[in-house]
């Protein structure tokens, strides 16, 4: 069966450190992944895109790698900070344009 | 408006009721879509829109209805509400349906059915 997950429970590290989050999925063959970040009462913010054919990808403090042999995405925050804290969800596109996303982790950062 | 509006932020409905989530963009984005959210099963697609004028079925699209008469608005409607379709729902776009970029969320309306 087709499936992506996400680690359900929640992440908890100390400020400074770096937070990695890991998206795994089977059976599926996306052209896209995504990763978006949600806040309490909020909707999904985008984050990062990055393509089948691209191993990794920056935007300031954020990494996303992706291994389509792994069938694995990781999500890599440094020198996290206490406003980083939020559900993070990684989302999949078969380039149909319709996303399919994980349940999210939740990352907690400590003073 | 800037972005993704939805209205209203949340309602209590009495099953059996009819009802229209409203969604409203300014980004003139081609493609629309609705998911819900549940505790437990994440984000979840409902319908969704290519471009104006047609529409489709997601992965959870029974007791619930779309249209898409222009760009901007892409309005959701339960014909009768259950119990089951209490839930947090979200309109989405993206500016076309094809294209490598991320959606852009609304709020989000919290709809309980009692």
């Amino acid at each position: 069966s087709q499936k992506i997950e996400q680690n359900s429970e929640a992440l908890n590290i100390q400020e400074g450190k770096t937070a990695t989050l890991t998206c795994n999925y089977t059976n599926y063959s996306p052209a896209y992944l995504q990763w978006y970040r949600q806040d309490p009462g909020r909707g999904p913010v985008f984050l990062l895109l990055i393509r089948e054919n691209e191993k990794e990808k920056r935007k300031e403090r954020l990494k996303v790698t992706f291994d389509t042999t792994l069938k694995q995405s990781l999500f890599h925050i440094t020198a996290s900070q206490p406003a980083d804290s939020a559900t993070y969800l990684c989302a999949l596109d078969m380039i149909t344009g319709k996303l399919i996303f994980g349940q999210g982790t939740t990352l907690q950062v400590k003073p | 408006i800037a972005g993704i509006t939805q209205a209203p932020t949340s309602q209590i409905l009495a099953a059996g009721r009819r009802m229209t989530l409203r969604c409203t963009q300014d980004m003139r984005h081609n493609a629309m879509y609705w998911y819900r959210q549940d505790l437990g099963l994440g984000l979840r697609l409902i319908h969704y829109s290519n471009t104006a004028g047609t529409t489709g079925k997601g992965e959870v699209p029974d007791g619930y209805s779309v249209s898409r008469a222009n760009t901007d608005d892409f309005p959701l409607t339960l014909a009768s509400a259950v119990p089951s379709q209490t839930s947090v729902y979200f309109c989405a776009s993206k500016t076309e349906m094809t294209g490598a970029d991320g959606y852009t969320f609304g709020s989000g309306t919290r709809l309980t059915v009692v």
